[in-house]
């Protein structure tokens, strides 16, 4: 089975400086894809950011970076340059496989979240 | 209009109460999800239905049931409605060919009472 593990409940940051949020992952999969989401405080929740499994280099999206590091099975968002809007939840996820040739694309699992707060 | 809708967006019910929760989408998506949120738990899976004469439960899938009335719908219900199934609901769509392609509605925030 999948599991996300997000360990920062909260972090803090200063407007206009860069923040890394933490995502580690298990999965038996060869073939996965990882996922940030950002949730603001109206509830709604929005795509950020995607890396497979099998990229070689890390996706970047504006000021969304992830750092997808395979050997470490870790996934973290850095955001550079922070601003107020950047506040919200976000939370990491695992596409997995629906099934066993790996070419159809299945559920996502998520982590618990961690809130961001951009100070100004 | 959204390309996934989710009826209502807020509800507020009495223990014991049947509710339904619905879904439609107009992504032409096979692939539609129910999610629930908690505060520390992030969106846990409740339902799955990869066609529609397919349903498959999720990790929490007791106390509530599904139906797929048509590619488009897909609807969440709690047959007997608890407390602690106070929480935001998602419904959720995917291209099974597209890596990324998931689309969420814009949650359904359901007191029990």
């Amino acid at each position: 089975a999948q599991k996300i593990t997000q360990t920062q409940p909260g972090m803090f940051v200063q407007e206009k400086e860069a923040v890394t949020l933490d995502c580690t992952y298990d999965t038996s999969d060869q073939s996965y894809g990882l996922f940030w989401y950002k949730q603001p405080s109206s509830g709604e929740m929005i795509f950020l950011i995607y890396q497979g499994s099998y990229d070689e280099q890390n996706a970047t999206e504006g000021r969304y970076s992830l750092n997808f590091q395979k050997a470490r099975k870790s996934a973290n968002l850095v955001i550079s340059a922070s601003q107020l809007g950047d506040s919200a939840m976000y939370f990491c996820a695992m596409r997995e496989f629906a099934n066993a040739g790996g070419t159809s694309y299945g559920k996502l699992t998520f982590g618990q979240g961690t809130i961001l707060t951009v100070h100004p | 209009d959204a390309d996934v809708t989710q009826t209502p967006r807020n509800r507020i019910t009495k223990t014991g109460k049947r509710i339904m929760l619905e879904c439609s989408q107009t992504k032409g998506h096979d692939r539609m999800y129910w999610y629930r949120q908690d505060p520390g738990l992030g969106l846990r899976l409740i339902y799955y239905s990869f066609d529609v004469k397919d349903i498959n439960k999720g990790e929490i899938s007791d106390g509530y049931s599904v139906s797929r009335q048509a590619q488009a719908k897909f609807s969440l219900s709690l047959e007997s409605a608890i407390p602690n199934q106070t929480a935001l609901y998602f419904c959720a769509t995917s291209d099974p060919g597209t890596a990324s392609g998931y689309t969420f509605g814009s949650g359904t925030r359901l007191t029990v009472v």
